[in-house]
């Protein structure tokens, strides 16, 4: 079966950094997708890594290490607006066709 | 433009009613998907349509019927629910449905917020 797990909260401070883990075992493994997903609302992607190493863009980076089935999420100088969950979502291939397995997702709440 | 939009945004139904929701892009993606999310739990895939042909259907109840009539309009017809499918249904499109993870990228709408008496 496939398994992603999450932390599910986490707490900041206005401005700081915070690091959001996610590991996986699963098959048929095709990329790694972060969505940002706030209370009611729809999930906006943030990024995706394929390949090993650290993806950045702009106060947010993505680092992926396949052979740990292993991710993070960076968010830095962070803002009252980033409090929301973070979906780590794991792109599996499957019969010629790619679906995305989410995790179950870290609600972060940034204070003041 | 990265915006799909889903209606109603809200939506209460009886056991015995029928209902559609409705997903329409027009970035020119030819992969549309319908997922469900109960409340604090991640999304749960249901149907995947490419180029407008039923590709992945994960079991869904046959109470959940969807219908791709082109390829920038994607329907769920809902028929004798239970009070357990209340949820989020969000639908996503996507460039296609595997060619790299630019391409496969996928886009969520705001989502219909369905509650089944």
């Amino acid at each position: 079966g496939q398994n992603i797990d999450q932390p599910t909260e986490m707490t900041a401070t206005e401005g700081a950094i915070v690091q959001i883990n996610c590991t996986y075992q699963t098959s048929g493994f095709n990329g790694l997708f972060w969505y940002q997903q706030h209370a009611g609302e729809a999930p906006t992607f943030l990024s995706y890594n394929v390949l090993d190493g650290l993806e950045e863009k702009g106060r947010f980076s993505s680092f992926l290490s396949r052979s740990k089935g292993y991710s993070y999420l960076l968010l830095k100088e962070l803002q009252m607006k980033d409090s929301a969950s973070y979906l780590c979502a794991v792109s599996i291939m499957n019969t010629g066709f790619q679906k995305l397995v989410f995790g179950t997702g870290t609600r972060l709440l940034v204070s003041p | 433009d990265t915006e799909v939009t889903q209606t109603p945004k809200h939506l209460v139904m009886g056991m015995t009613n029928k209902k559609s929701l409705k997903c329409e892009q027009h970035m020119g993606h030819r992969a549309m998907y319908w997922y469900k999310q109960k409340a604090k739990k991640p999304p749960e895939l249901m149907f995947v349509y490419s180029y407008e042909k039923l590709s992945i259907n994960e079991s869904v109840p046959s109470r959940f019927s969807p219908e791709c009539p082109n390829s920038s309009l994607l329907n769920l017809h809902l028929h004798a629910l239970q009070p357990e499918d209340s949820a989020l249904y969000l639908c996503a499109s996507s460039q296609v449905i595997a060619g790299g993870p630019q391409q496969e990228t996928q886009y969520f709408g705001p989502g219909t917020r369905l509650l089944v008496l």
